[in-house]
């Protein structure tokens, strides 16, 4: 069955790096998201993109973060000066549309650890 | 702001006990799906329903959509130990591609 995948599982980095978190969506799919979850919080959306556009991102995808579809399969998140409140499992999910009806399928995360 | 309460938080049952996990809220869902996570993995999908009233049964759990649209239940019969996990509710508008996610129910089966 097709999946989402995501690289690394796990990154250490120090406060002020940059951090590129690796997604492969599943194949057919043309939609893609990001979301966060904070150790013991809600998850949180913070982008989704299409057609190589962010379609809508949220309060927390301030300029610290970008997005980009590099090739025909990868999808990464880029953190360009991270923080320590940036510490969070980051998932990366896809769907074939936009239809409110339809699934968004989430791969494994990458847990993100700022020191 | 959206919200979706889910209830309880927490909860700690002897197997073979039947349980149900909700999720509600004041506002109006196109679709509201239930998702399970395990601990350092991502959610997984467990169904989606879609049409005010809808139930949908997967073996054990049944899920129900409300008929006005705004809260879903899970319902567990004879709980094994296999079902403990975090069961999350997220739901989706029509007016956009985020997801709104509930806090989670811990739920741990004892044998």
């Amino acid at each position: 069955e097709p999946e989402v995948t995501q690289t690394p599982s796990h990154q250490v980095t120090q406060m002020g790096q940059e951090v590129i978190l690796r997604c492969v969506p599943i194949s057919n799919h043309l939609y893609f998201y990001w979301y966060r979850q904070i150790l013991g919080q809600k998850v949180e959306f913070l982008v989704s993109f299409y057609n190589n556009e962010i379609s809508e991102k949220s309060e927390i995808f301030d300029d610290q973060f970008s997005v980009e579809r590099p090739d025909g399969s990868n999808f990464t998140l880029k953190i360009r000066s991270t923080k320590l409140e940036d510490s969070a499992m980051y998932f990366c999910a896809s769907s074939e549309t936009t239809l409110s009806t339809d699934t968004q399928y989430f791969g494994p995360g990458t847990r993100l650890t700022v020191l | 702001t959206q919200l979706l309460e889910q209830s309880p938080q927490f909860l700690s049952i002897q197997e073979g006990e039947n349980l149900t996990v909700y999720c509600n809220s004041s506002s109006v869902f196109s679709s509201l799906q239930w998702y399970r996570q395990e601990p350092g993995e991502g959610p997984v999908l467990l169904v989606t329903v879609v049409t005010g009233g809808e139930v949908k049964k997967l073996k054990r759990l049944t899920f129900q959509f409300g008929d006005a649209r705004k809260d879903s239940s899970l319902h567990i019969t004879a709980a094994q130990p296999g079902d403990t996990g975090l069961y999350l509710c997220a739901g989706a508008r029509d007016s956009n591609y985020q997801l709104i996610w509930g806090a989670g129910t811990k739920l741990i089966i004892k044998p």
